[in-house]
């Protein structure tokens, strides 16, 4: 199956800072996924991305699909932004999907 | 737009005793699914079923039963709860963008805790 790796495991933040999780893939996909997954256990789906990049809001993730990667760039952080990160790509069939094992976000005020 | 919807939120079980959970989307997906989620584990699939009518055994089946009750409808059964079976479990749905392209939508969780 395919791996799929995300770093860093752990990130803490100042309210208001930047950052950048990344997703690797170790084989082609046809989209990857970004979920959150907020303190009280609600997976919100962020972005579908195949490829290039998406915005929404403060959030925008790019997917560079030749070089089986994406990233999340999250700016201006808050302290709702808290939570796990997940990206997950999908099996050939499309509907099953690998899960990364995600990006713990704290970010303090 | 209630999107998946799934109860119960929380239930705590005596091994040995049975139990479904249910789940129901109302966006028209073809594609449903549920997982469950362990502490360093991840979300693995349990079951999926991508079209009414159709099941099939995801990651982790055993100790879990399932029902594609309609095209809104996606349960999950467990026969004789075990402790190894808490967990977080979530039912989800899919949009087909495209051939091999399905977007994931959640529920909210079931936590359950079988002692």
């Amino acid at each position: 199956g395919i791996q799929v790796e995300q770093s860093p495991p752990d990130l803490i933040l100042q309210e208001g800072a930047n950052s950048t999780l990344r997703c690797n893939f170790s084989d082609s996909v046809n989209n990857l996924q970004w979920f959150h997954q907020n303190p009280w256990g609600q997976l919100i789906n962020l972005f579908y991305i195949p490829s290039g990049t998406k915005q929404n809001g403060r959030l925008s993730a790019t997917t560079v699909a030749t070089e089986r990667y994406s990233l999340l760039y999250i700016s201006s952080s808050q302290t709702t932004d808290s939570g796990v990160y997940f990206c997950a790509v999908p099996r050939r069939s499309g509907n099953q999907f690998y899960f990364g094992t995600g990006t713990s976000l704290t970010v303090i005020p | 737009n209630a999107g998946v919807t799934q109860t119960p939120k929380f239930q705590v079980l005596k091994t040995g005793q049975s139990m479904t959970l249910q789940c129901a989307q109302d966006m028209n997906h073809n594609s449903m699914y549920w997982y469950r989620q362990d502490p360093g584990m991840g979300l693995r699939l349990i079951y999926y079923s991508a079209s009414e009518g159709t099941t099939d055994k995801g990651e982790v089946p055993n100790g879990y039963n399932v029902s594609r009750l309609n095209k809104r409808e996606f349960s999950l059964r467990l026969e004789s709860a075990a402790p190894s079976q808490t967990s977080v479990y979530f039912c989800a749905s899919s949009e087909r963008l495209g051939r091999a392209n399905e977007k994931l939508f959640f529920g909210s969780g079931t936590q359950l805790s079988v002692l």
